[in-house]
C-alpha cells in the first residue's frame, strides 16, 4: 500500500532532549516536507527537500534541522526541544502533484 | 506577502444540503491551486489540484472553481454526508514548480449534522 509512515504518532519529552521523528515513504517520490500545525495558524511548512541530498527552509525552520541521505527517508530532529515546539506534525511526499500525508505525530514539549 | 484566505471559518450544515466553501489569494506567480479534506486526527488528503488555465475540477460530490482573474477559488460540496464533516484546506503553489513555495490557508471547518 502506498503510504507515508510517521513515527511516533505521540511523544511527549522535556525540554533540551534531543528527539527525532522519522518518515518514510514507499511512493519514490523526489519532493518530501515537514509541516506544523497549530490551532489558529494552519499547517505551516518547515522543511521540505527536493531530492537526495538537497534540503531548503520552510515558514518556519528555527529549532529544526533535516537530513535526505536517501529518497524513502526524510527525519525531522529537535536538537534541543523547547515547549514552543508543541504541536502536530505532519511529514508529506509528492511526485510533483498533490502531497501525500501521513497521519501525524502529535508532540509534547514540557 | 502572499496569503491564502478562506471563508467562513467554520460553517455548519445538515445532512443532504449542499455549501459552498471560498478561498481567496494573493500568491504571483501562481502555478496551482489545491483543496485538501482533513479529517480530525489525520493527515490532509488532496480532493482536487487546479493550474491556471481551469476553471472548474470535480472529484465525486466536490466541485472546485478557480478565477484566476480575481484570483479567486470555491469549493461546492453537494448532498452533504455526515463523513464530509473536516476541515478543507485551500493551498496555492507559486512559481518555480508545482511543489515550491506552498502558501497554506487556515481551513474551513465543516459540520455536517444529521
Amino acid at each position: 500500500e502506498a503510504q507515508v509512515t510517521q513515527n511516533p504518532r505521540y511523544l511527549i519529552t522535556v525540554t533540551g532532549k534531543k528527539l527525532t521523528v522519522t518518515c518514510s515513504q514507499n511512493m519514490n517520490h523526489e519532493y518530501m516536507s515537514w509541516y506544523r500545525q497549530d490551532p489558529g495558524l494552519g499547517l505551516r511548512q518547515i522543511y521540505y527537500s527536493m531530492n537526495v541530498e538537497v534540503t531548503d527552509k520552510g515558514d518556519v525552520p528555527e529549532g529544526y534541522k533535516v537530513s535526505r541521505k536517501e529518497k524513502r527517508n526524510f527525519p525531522l530532529i529537535l536538537e534541543s526541544p523547547s515547549p514552543n515546539q508543541t504541536s502536530l506534525y505532519f511529514c508529506a511526499s509528492s511526485p510533483g502533484g498533490a502531497l501525500h500525508f501521513g497521519n501525524g505525530t502529535r508532540l509534547t514539549v514540557t | 506577502k502572499n496569503q491564502v484566505e478562506q471563508s467562513p471559518q467554520s460553517l455548519i450544515i445538515l445532512e443532504g444540503k449542499n455549501c459552498t466553501l471560498q478561498c481567496n489569494y494573493t500568491v504571483s506567480p501562481f502555478s496551482n491551486l489545491r483543496w485538501y479534506k482533513q479529517d480530525t486526527g489525520r493527515g490532509p488528503v488532496s480532493l482536487t489540484i487546479m493550474t491556471f488555465s481551469e476553471n472548474t475540477k470535480s472529484n465525486g460530490r466536490y466541485t472546485a472553481t478557480l478565477d484566476a482573474d480575481t484570483k479567486q477559488s470555491s469549493l461546492h460540496i453537494t448532498a452533504s454526508q455526515l463523513s464530509d464533516s473536516a476541515s478543507y484546506i485551500c493551498v496555492v503553489s507559486g512559481s518555480g514548480g508545482s511543489n515550491y513555495k506552498l502558501t497554506f490557508g487556515k481551513g474551513t471547518l465543516l459540520t455536517v449534522n444529521p
